[in-house]
């Protein structure tokens, strides 16, 4: 069946710093696949997608590649914010009858200062 | 604004009580889902529904009854069968259930057996 790994947590940076989270998936077709973020103490939201190998998906400075390859979705930021403190999980979205999202554990990111 | 409301957002229960969790939207979206969130764990999806008077059970539905009478509506009800209920709940809802759908969740439920 279809699954998520993302790296365990907790990350913490100093403001400023290079976020990568990294995230593979195990899936037959071709998913799409998302970055949601939940922030402390709030559903989570969409922060970005692709739909397809070699998208890229953008949002608030953070980028993500569907590199189908590596069966891989890192999520990048190039200088993180103390308001970027949240969870973020990696999810994909198979086709047909498995079009269920499937998340990830979640990374817990939290940036100092 | 259109969204998803979720209620109670905090919730005790003792024991042996069953317990339901409502969950409204305004988006006009036929599908809606409930979650399971625990710590180190991520989500885990308890049930869904892509139209009216439809459900199906998600990975962790034992413990758990849904109902979908409404569009807007799709509440959640614990039951006493569940062995271990504490935990943060969320609904969410999608346009339909095709590959590029976009999940919208509500702000949660927090349910708490003491």
């Amino acid at each position: 069946g279809n699954s998520v790994t993302q790296m365990e947590g907790p990350v913490t940076l100093s403001e400023e710093a290079f976020l990568t989270i990294n995230c593979t998936y195990t899936a037959t077709g071709y998913p799409s696949l998302f970055w949601y973020v939940q922030y402390p103490g709030e559903g989570l939201q969409l922060l970005l997608k692709a739909t397809k190998a070699d998208d890229k998906g953008s949002n608030k400075g953070f980028e993500a590649t569907y590199r189908k390859e590596t069966t891989s979705f890192h999520l990048e930021k190039g200088s993180v914010q103390v308001s970027d403190s949240a969870v973020y999980f990696c999810a994909l979205r198979g086709t047909g009858s498995q079009g269920n999202l499937i998340f990830g554990k979640g990374t817990k990111l939290s940036v100092k200062p | 604004d259109g969204g998803i409301t979720q209620s109670p957002k905090y919730l005790f229960r003792k024991e042996g009580q069953n317990v339901t969790l409502s969950c409204e939207q305004n988006l006009n979206h036929d599908a809606m889902y409930w979650y399971r969130q625990d710590p180190g764990q991520g989500l885990r999806l308890i049930y869904y529904s892509q139209i009216v008077n439809d459900f199906q059970k998600g990975d962790i539905a034992e413990g758990y009854s849904v109902s979908r009478e409404k569009k807007e509506s799709f509440p959640l009800t614990v039951t006493s069968a569940q062995k271990n209920p504490t935990a943060f709940y969320l609904c969410a809802s999608s346009i339909g259930q095709g590959a590029t759908g976009e999940l919208f969740f509500g702000e949660g439920s927090r349910l708490t057996v003491l």
